[in-house]
């Protein structure tokens, strides 16, 4: 089966450009999650989704970040315009609720650099 | 307060040798799930195993088995005859009974030589 899917692996943007990442859960998980990973900050949990509604946007940075999920299979994440400290490593991770406690499977990540 | 504590930032271990990697957890949910997971230098997070806070015994995966100390609140991950394959950053992270969200440990870097 095929795992969680990122795109694009690397992504090198002028600051000010919008940027958007892709990710394909694994199919019949229905939560996803974003991450991001920082040397500084770790790993930190951005926005997840249950069933394709925003369930918790607590993590966003601030409003250059929106998420969506418009159906099962697909979700973007967006920063427009982009900075320079938002470079990192950007995740996505599902899980399904029928397993017991719901262990969550990543994607390969998305590495982003703004200039 | 922290909620999960990996004091080890880095480990080494020889070949073929068992490896202990610590991890502390701070909870009053009596219902709660640990995780361990593997970064290689590739960057991916691999899942490798986990124990909810109501199972009697603790996890085993092939190598790898969560030591599950409740009183202590520690989650050990013993690797057992490690291989050079192991040398990654390994994340420790929790899931308390009512919320989705993983909180991650800041990690340990293990180095294993031949």
């Amino acid at each position: 089966d095929a795992g969680v899917i990122q795109s694009p692996r690397h992504e090198v943007t002028e600051m000010g450009q919008e940027v958007t990442l892709r990710c394909k859960p694994i199919s019949g998980h229905d939560y996803l999650f974003w991450y991001r990973q920082t040397m500084m900050r770790g790993l930190e949990l951005l926005i997840y989704f249950n069933n394709n509604v925003p369930i918790d946007d607590s993590g966003m940075p601030e409003d250059r970040f929106s998420a969506k999920m418009p159906n099962a299979s697909f979700s973007t994440l967006k920063i427009q315009p982009s900075e320079p400290r938002d470079s990192a490593v950007y995740f996505c991770a599902s899980s399904s609720a029928v397993d017991t406690w719901g262990e969550q499977y990543f994607g390969p990540g998305t590495r982003l650099t703004v200039t | 307060a922290q909620k999960i504590t990996q004091t080890q930032p880095g480990m080494f271990v020889q070949e073929k040798e068992a490896v202990t990697l610590d991890c502390t957890y701070d909870t009053s949910d009596p219902s709660y799930g640990l995780f361990w997971y593997k970064q290689p230098s590739s960057g991916e997070m691999i899942f490798l195993i986990y124990q909810g806070s109501y199972d009697q015994q603790n996890a085993t995966e092939g190598r790898y088995s969560l030591n599950f100390q409740k009183a202590r609140k520690s989650a050990n991950l013993v690797i057992s005859a490690s291989q050079l394959g192991d040398s990654a950053m390994y994340f420790c992270a929790m899931r308390e009974g009512g919320t989705d969200k993983l909180i991650f440990g800041t990690g340990t870097r293990l180095q294993v030589f031949p």
